[in-house]
């Protein structure tokens, strides 16, 4: 198996860009997606297959894989972005979640 | 539209059982895979289980195999989760979600179940 590391927390000011990453070794080799999740909520899917929007999901939410480290970057970021931010990727059998990461903005 | 709601949390002691059940509407439900996802108080999420459309492959996370028992009632649009043998350390909100379609992803979750193991 592996494993998906998250920085903890990303601190940002409103209007300002965040960049939350999620790392392991040949993360290229399998698409990355990205779950938000506010308190007392289910987590909602803001990015799969790397880079994807779902419908609804606003533009200022993007992703990337490169290498070994996928990256969610939100732009002009909002204070109703605050929350926390889960990658996830598949591995043949089973699925892995990042530790997870606390975005506040403030 | 689409909706997952899980059912059938509670309160058990270790070594009890319990089963969760999510209903499934507004899409196919026997076109999917379906997973059990869960969530320990505070903490980040974790996959316990999957199953194939038909039900005939699952797999499960190590921590819960041979006590865990994912299964689906197609006619009834219905996914379960029989815990046996449970543990402290199972204690966790328990979400059902729905695999998307040939993109590697959770499309829809329900708002979970909680599952207090206690003495």
């Amino acid at each position: 198996s592996f494993k998906l590391t998250q920085p903890p927390s990303v601190s940002v000011s409103p209007g300002q860009t965040a960049s939350i990453t999620c790392s392991t070794d040949r993360l290229d080799d399998r698409y990355a997606s990205w779950y938000q999740q506010r308190p007392g909520q289910s987590p909602l899917l803001v990015i799969y297959q790397d880079s994807k929007r779902p419908s609804g999901i606003p533009e200022r939410f993007s992703g990337s894989n490169s290498g070994n480290t996928a990256t969610l970057t939100i732009t002009g970021t909002q204070t109703m972005d605050e929350a926390d931010y889960y990658c996830q990727a598949w591995d043949t059998t089973f699925w892995v979640f990042g530790g997870g990461t606390k975005l506040t903005v403030l | 539209e689409v909706q997952l709601v899980e059912s059938g949390g509670g309160l058990v002691q270790p070594g009890g059982s319990l089963r969760l059940s999510c209903a499934a509407s507004g899409f196919t439900f026997s076109s999917y895979w379906m997973s059990w996802v869960r969530q320990a108080p505070g903490k980040g999420l974790e996959w316990v289980a999957n199953i194939k459309q038909n039900g005939g492959q699952k797999y499960y996370v190590d921590s819960v195999k041979g006590r865990f028992t994912i299964s689906r009632d197609n006619a009834k649009n219905s996914l379960y989760l029989q815990m046996d043998s449970l543990r402290v350390e199972d204690t966790a909100v328990y979400f059902c979600a729905r695999e998307s379609l040939s993109t590697s992803c959770y499309d829809y979750w329900g708002q979970g179940a909680l599952v207090t193991v206690s003495s």
